[in-house]
Parts: structure tokens; sequence; C-alpha cells
């Protein structure tokens, strides 16, 4: 099966700027979860979707940063305006429901390394 | 709040050797225990889990609720088996069921 395909894989803005990342999860996954990054650092959950509803953004810098899943497929991650400190790895995983016969596994795309500068 | 703690950035074995990579919790329910790994230009995959008390290439982790720990060990080292390994912990219920939380992670570097 296909994996989780995200893009761009590469992104320097300045600050200030605005970014939008993209992620395609696995076909029939219906939890879709956004990952930050930072270099030395594990990912650390942003945003968790189940379909098209935000189930989690306890940690997401709202100020910020904004994801949608519109169609419950697809999703975007945005950071307007984008600062120094955003600058890491952005992870989109997905699995096909949390607690089933998975066992949670979480499936994860290729990143998009954000450098600000 | 829970945490993961892994206390080693970075760990350096040579081949055939035994190797553990360490990882300790606080979690206030029942915890379900992961260990991911990212081996050079892949993606962040499983490696395994504790509630399926398996061994996958050589690995097992005993979950150790007295402890709080969730330790790695092989009892011979490979050098493909060289990568970043990070321990996590996944929200056992509410809301935020499947929530992973990672540990800062470990390089594992297995030298000839």
């Amino acid at each position: 099966e296909a994996g989780v395909a995200q893009s761009p894989r590469y992104k320097i803005i300045e600050k200030r700027q605005s970014v939008a990342f993209w992620c395609n999860p696995i076909s029939g996954h219906a939890t879709l979860y956004w990952y930050q990054q930072i270099l030395g650092q594990g990912p650390k959950l942003l945003i968790q979707f189940q379909n098209n509803g935000v189930v989690d953004d306890s940690q997401l810098p709202k100020d910020r940063f904004s994801a949608e899943r519109l169609k419950g497929v697809d999703s975007t991650l945005k950071i307007q305006p984008a600062k120094l400190e955003d600058s890491a790895v952005y992870l989109c995983a997905s699995n096909t429901r949390p607690g089933l016969a998975n066992l949670n596994e979480q499936f994860f795309g290729p990143g998009t390394r954000l450098t600000v500068l | 709040a829970q945490r993961v703690t892994q206390p080693e950035k970075l760990l350096s074995v040579f081949k055939g050797a035994p190797v553990e990579l360490k990882c300790n919790y606080s979690y206030s329910g029942s915890p379900e225990l992961f260990w991911y790994v990212q081996y050079s230009r892949q993606r962040l995959q499983l490696l395994l889990r504790h509630i399926s008390r398996e061994s996958i290439k050589g690995f097992t982790a005993d979950l150790n609720k007295g402890e709080t720990s969730f330790h790695l060990k092989k009892p011979f080292a490979q050098e493909e088996d060289s990568a970043m390994y990070y321990c996590a912990l996944a929200n056992a219920g509410g809301t935020s069921y499947g929530k992973l939380t990672f540990g800062q992670g470990t390089i594992l570097t297995v030298h000839p």
C-alpha cells in the first residue's frame, strides 16, 4: 500500500512569512496527526484529527498555526507568520482508528523540513 | 501530565555486544508503550509494542510497571541496528485516545 505522502519536503522562508504543508494519509485511515520535531528532540503532537474533526489541538500555537482536514482525507498545516523557533521537521502520521486491531500503530510520512531565517 | 524520558542521547557499542536503550515514563493510567525507530534516510516506523510481547529484529522490551520503565534490549547488536530510537507512550483513553508522547530519542551506533 502507498504510504503517507507529504509535500514539500523542504522549505526555507524568512521570519514573518507564511508557509503551508500538505499531507495525504494512507487510504482509509480515519485518524491523522501533525507533529513538530525540533532538532534534538522527539516529535511533539500539534493536532489530531478524527475524520474531519479535531480531537486534540492542545499543543497547537493557535495564534500562528492552523490546520484543516475538510473532507476527512488530505490535511493542510499552515504557519502565519513564521518565527525563527518554528524551524523544525513537520511530520504527518495516520492510523485506522486508535484502539482497534492496529494497536495504535501510527504510520509516518517523510516529513517537511522547515527553515526559518 | 504524561512524560517519556530517554536518558541517553547517544549510545555506542561494538558489533556482537549487548545493547540496552533505556526508557522511563510517567502516566497516571495503564500505559501503552512503543519503540519507534528511524534508520538513516528512512521514515519513522514502529519497531515493537509492549502489548504484543513480540521480538522484532532480535529486540525485546519488557514493561516494568514498578520501575515505570520500558527498556529496549538486544543480546547481540548488529551494524544495521544503527539508528535513532524513540520510546513512545499512547493515551489509553479519553478524547485523545491514541495520542503518542515521544521521548527525546537515543542515537545508537554499532561499530564493526
